[in-house]
């Protein structure tokens, strides 16, 4: 079982729709949780981080965190051609210590955005 | 644009043959990561510096190296090339380990 599992897509949808990405994960030390946006061969995009279960909001972007279930979800609300792109989610562990490893990342999902 | 910078953008090379991948991270960022992106693998974590010191290992293979210089550039170094080694070689930056990676725009190594 992969630690970060997240459909690969293709997700198509009408420009205006609401988009739903989601993630599970597998350990739970896994403490904090981003989302990134990548285009074509380019670096990803930090779009969200939070390390709490609950919503945070930014602009359309809202990401959902759902610890007890390790759950992980990004809406994007009135989406644009311009979305797409394919979206990865990604987690961290924190280590009692102090300290922590490189991010672990899902595959991602390839976003279609229809005009 | 991240603040993050990677050079060289693109890099061709034979198999055998050694190479070096730079990064510089953000201003104010201590902590910098590489990654390797490979379409069956997707991104996997390589190693992490922090002020110049080693952090953590994720999934480096031994021909690979790295280091991070005083004035916090990093280097990483492949040696041996593989034709497997192809791949889109990415940096990131954060102040330290928790706060949030952000991510130079990559390396495109093809290995011929």
């Amino acid at each position: 079982q992969k630690e970060v599992e997240q459909d690969p897509g293709p997700l198509s949808v009408p420009e205006g729709a609401i988009v739903s990405l989601n993630c599970t994960y597998s350990n739970s030390a896994f403490q904090y949780f981003m989302w990134y946006r990548q285009y074509s061969r380019k670096g990803p995009e930090l779009l969200m981080y939070t390390y709490s279960s609950g919503n945070k909001e930014d602009g359309r972007f809202t990401a959902q965190v759902d610890k007890s279930s390790k759950y992980i979800s990004l809406f994007i609300r009135d989406s644009q051609p311009s979305d797409s792109a394919t979206y990865l989610c990604a987690t961290i562990i924190s280590y009692s210590g102090g300290g922590a490893d490189g991010l672990t990342f899902g595959k991602g999902t390839h976003l279609i955005i229809q005009p | 644009d991240s603040g993050v910078t990677q050079t060289p953008k693109h890099l061709i090379t034979a198999t055998g043959q050694r190479v070096t991948l730079r990064c510089s991270p953000r201003s104010g960022d201590l902590s910098v990561y590489w990654y390797q992106q490979s379409l069956d693998q997707g991104l996997q974590f390589l190693i992490q510096y922090y002020n110049g010191e080693e952090r953590a290992k994720g999934n480096i293979l031994e021909r690979f190296s790295a280091q991070q210089f005083p004035d916090l550039h990093s280097e990483l170094n492949l040696s041996s090339l593989e034709l497997g080694d192809s791949a889109l070689y990415f940096c990131a930056s954060s102040m330290s380990s928790y706060n949030e990676q952000f991510f130079g725009p990559g390396t495109r190594l093809t290995v011929l």
